[in-house]
């Protein structure tokens, strides 16, 4: 199992629709989730932090967790063809090694359709 | 305020050179990290500094690779001497307190090694 998994996509939506990105994680020890937004070219940008079960809300993003399933979902409200990114999961934990630090999934691509 | 601060933007190096990648991190950040991301394999932890000391060093890939942080607020990566593998994007980010907090990115290090 990878310790941070992303569907790779791409995912596509409508413009206006909501876009729903999903995340597991292997560490069941892990306390930080967050959320990147990388367009090509450029570095990842940080869009949203969660670190307790349940739902955070921040403008149009949502992010929800959920420890106990090891999942952890961005929805995106309202989609503008500029959300059209990669989406990149990181979740903190040890991982087999011998510090903590955060492991970023592969990402999902996200386009949405004027 | 400046964002994370990386030089050069591009290098274009050929194999044998030696290449120097510079990060400045957010003024008031203690914890400083390099990234590799390519498409084959995404976005890897190679080093991370707490305070300017290295804290893991696992995923710098062989000892070609170098870092240092003499100061608070300077870091260089060096691939001594670089191969054509090495060529990827270079990121550095930096933390306030927790490597497990919130990572900012700066704008990245495109290497090209022929």
């Amino acid at each position: 199992q990878k310790e941070v998994e992303q569907n790779s996509g791409p995912l596509s939506v409508p413009e206006g629709a909501i876009a729903s990105l999903n995340c597991t994680y292997s560490d069941r020890g892990s306390q930080s989730f967050f959320w990147y937004r990388q367009y090509s070219g450029k570095s990842p940008e940080l869009i949203m932090s969660i670190y307790s079960n349940g739902d955070k809300e921040d403008g149009r993003f949502t992010a929800q967790l959920n420890k106990a399933s090891q999942y952890v979902s961005l929805l995106i409200r309202d989609s503008q063809p500029s959300d059209s990114a990669t989406y990149l999961c990181a979740v903190n934990g040890y991982y087999g090694g011998a510090t903590n630090k955060l492991i970023f999934g592969t990402g999902t691509l996200l386009a949405v359709q004027p | 305020d400046a964002g994370v601060i990386q030089s050069p933007r591009h290098e274009v190096t050929e194999m044998g050179q030696e290449v120097t990648l510079r990060c400045k991190p957010i003024s008031g950040h203690n914890s400083l990290f390099w990234y590799r991301q390519t498409m084959m394999r995404g976005l890897e932890l190679l080093i991370y500094f707490n305070n300017n000391v290295p804290i893991d060093d696992s995923g710098m890939p062989e000892d070609r690779f170098s870092a240092k942080m003499p100061n608070a607020s300077f870091s260089t990566l060096k691939i001594q001497p670089s191969e054509p593998r090495d060529s990827a994007v270079y990121f550095c980010a930096s933390s306030y307190h927790s490597p497990t907090g919130e990572q900012f990115f700066g704008p990245g290090t495109r290497l090209t090694v022929l």
